[in-house]
């Protein structure tokens, strides 16, 4: 079975760094791009960038160019998203999927950041 | 890119049909046969109901269909049943290994 397990819910501070991570499973992690989507409270869907593990190249959407890294480790078939220094507007949830094509097959179950002082 | 424009709200009784639109330009919608619509319930992650404008995944009931006519994409769902009641997202092709999300339309099933 195909599978993206992302990491447990974190809280944080403002100004505190986050790596959350996004492993798949049931496929060769490879050879399919990996998308991250922001989810804020009550909002829709924002596409944040895209990684394919095999070479790491990476495409963020503008909005997100310089907020986010986003990178994996072909060893441990795991995708991540990452913050330097959080703020609370970072407050969401995360989901990873899987691309095919131009469409997203397999999603995460999400990953929920809450930033507050 | 802006976001892909879609009504926030529709509704419609069990067994009735309802259409969900999703517009955007000819740099996205209206320029490549790339459209996804994705489904998700409270609390849960998005699903793929409708992918390339109009083909389902394999589990995905037949009730769900998908179209696109220049730069408006739709999503028909026929014989409404409560479980449908969610969120659906429109996501086009944009180029460039870009995609845009719509904003999302929340359907009542009443």
């Amino acid at each position: 079975e195909v599978q993206l397990v992302q990491s447990g819910a974190e809280v944080k501070k403002p100004g505190e760094s986050l790596k959350i991570s996004c492993q798949g499973s049931g496929y060769t992690f490879t050879t399919y791009w990996i998308v991250w989507v922001r989810q804020m409270p009550g909002k829709g869907l924002e596409r944040m960038g895209i990684i394919y593990p095999s070479d790491s190249d990476t495409r963020y959407s503008p909005s997100f160019q310089g907020q986010v890294t986003i990178s994996a480790d072909k060893s441990t078939s795991t995708a991540y998203l990452q913050w330097s220094s959080l703020k609370a507007s970072d407050t969401a949830i995360y989901y990873c999927a899987r691309r095919v094509g131009a469409y997203m097959d397999v999603w995460g179950k999400g990953t929920t950041v809450t930033v507050s002082s | 890119q802006s976001a892909l424009t879609q009504p926030r709200s529709v509704s419609g009784s069990p067994g009735q049909s309802v259409t969900i639109s999703c517009t955007g330009t000819s740099s996205d919608v209206g320029g490549y046969n790339y459209v996804s619509w994705y489904q998700q319930h409270p609390g849960k992650a998005p699903k793929l109901m409708i992918y390339d404008v109009s083909k389902r995944p394999s589990g995905v009931p037949d009730r769900f269909s998908g179209s696109k006519s220049g730069n408006t994409a739709s999503l028909t769902i026929s014989g409404l049943q409560a479980e449908d009641e969610a969120d659906y997202y429109c996501c086009s092709y944009a180029g460039s290994y870009t995609d845009v999300f719509g904003g999302g339309t929340k359907l009542a099933v009443l």
